[in-house]
């Protein structure tokens, strides 16, 4: 089964509005990483929070990471059409060389 | 930097075929990593390369070999296509022999059809 399962599984939203996705996990995490995917290409890295940190932000990006929760949430702030795409979040597994990714949030923004 | 690349593009097999994904980075990495993607589904780990020289099997392997041959190229081969192996193949790299502690990055993908 997969380690992190994304929530919601679409989101549709206007311009200008926030959009939040949660990820949870089952097992104890190195770090945890959203990626976003535009249709037919491949994955882009958005950010990584390790397991010492609790929040982190990259320009419209906020994630947040609760380890006792075991869970994630990247919320973008004042989306805009071309945010529209597909994010995964993946954990790195303690003590392993894996990155495991859930199934995504299929977010789309409307002009 | 081209960074990671992928050949081919799209493929289309019949089963019992064989054939081979080449992957290459030009970034130095040391970690590359094979992943396919299934409809509804994240991606799942095929194989990796922790460094030059070395291979481990992901959560998906069966069916599937790989070759690092150098530290650039990280090759797949499926010696018998089957139409379960119908997906979407993402190279990645990253840059430490611990690749999964630090950020990835993809190549642009494969788009492999089994008839």
């Amino acid at each position: 089964s997969q380690q992190g399962e994304e929530d919601p599984q679409a989101l549709s939203i206007q311009e200008g509005e926030n959009a939040t996705m949660n990820c949870s996990y089952k097992t104890s995490i190195n770090n945890l990483q959203w990626y976003r995917q535009n249709s037919g290409r491949g994955l882009v890295h958005l950010i990584l929070i390790r397991s010492n940190e609790r929040e982190k932000h990259s320009g419209r990006l906020r994630v947040t990471l609760d380890t006792s929760k075991k869970s994630s949430s990247l919320l973008i702030t004042a989306s805009r059409a071309a945010d529209t795409a597909s994010y995964f979040c993946a954990t790195a597994l303690y003590n392993t060389d894996k990155l495991i990714f859930g199934t995504g949030t299929r977010l789309q923004v409307f002009p | 930097n081209a960074g990671v690349t992928q050949t081919p593009k799209f493929q289309v097999l019949k089963t019992g075929q064989s054939m081979t994904l080449q992957c290459a980075q030009d970034m130095n990495h040391n970690s590359m990593y094979w992943y396919r993607q299934d409809p509804g589904m994240g991606l799942r780990l095929i194989y990796y390369s922790a460094s030059e020289g070395t291979t481990d099997k992901g959560e998906v392997p069966n069916g599937y070999n790989v070759s690092r041959l150098n530290k650039r190229e990280f090759s797949l081969r499926l010696e018998s296509a089957a139409p379960s192996q119908t997906s979407v193949y993402f190279c990645a790299s990253s840059e430490a022999s611990q690749g999964a502690l630090y950020e990835q990055y993809f190549g642009p993908g494969t788009r492999l059809t089994v008839t």
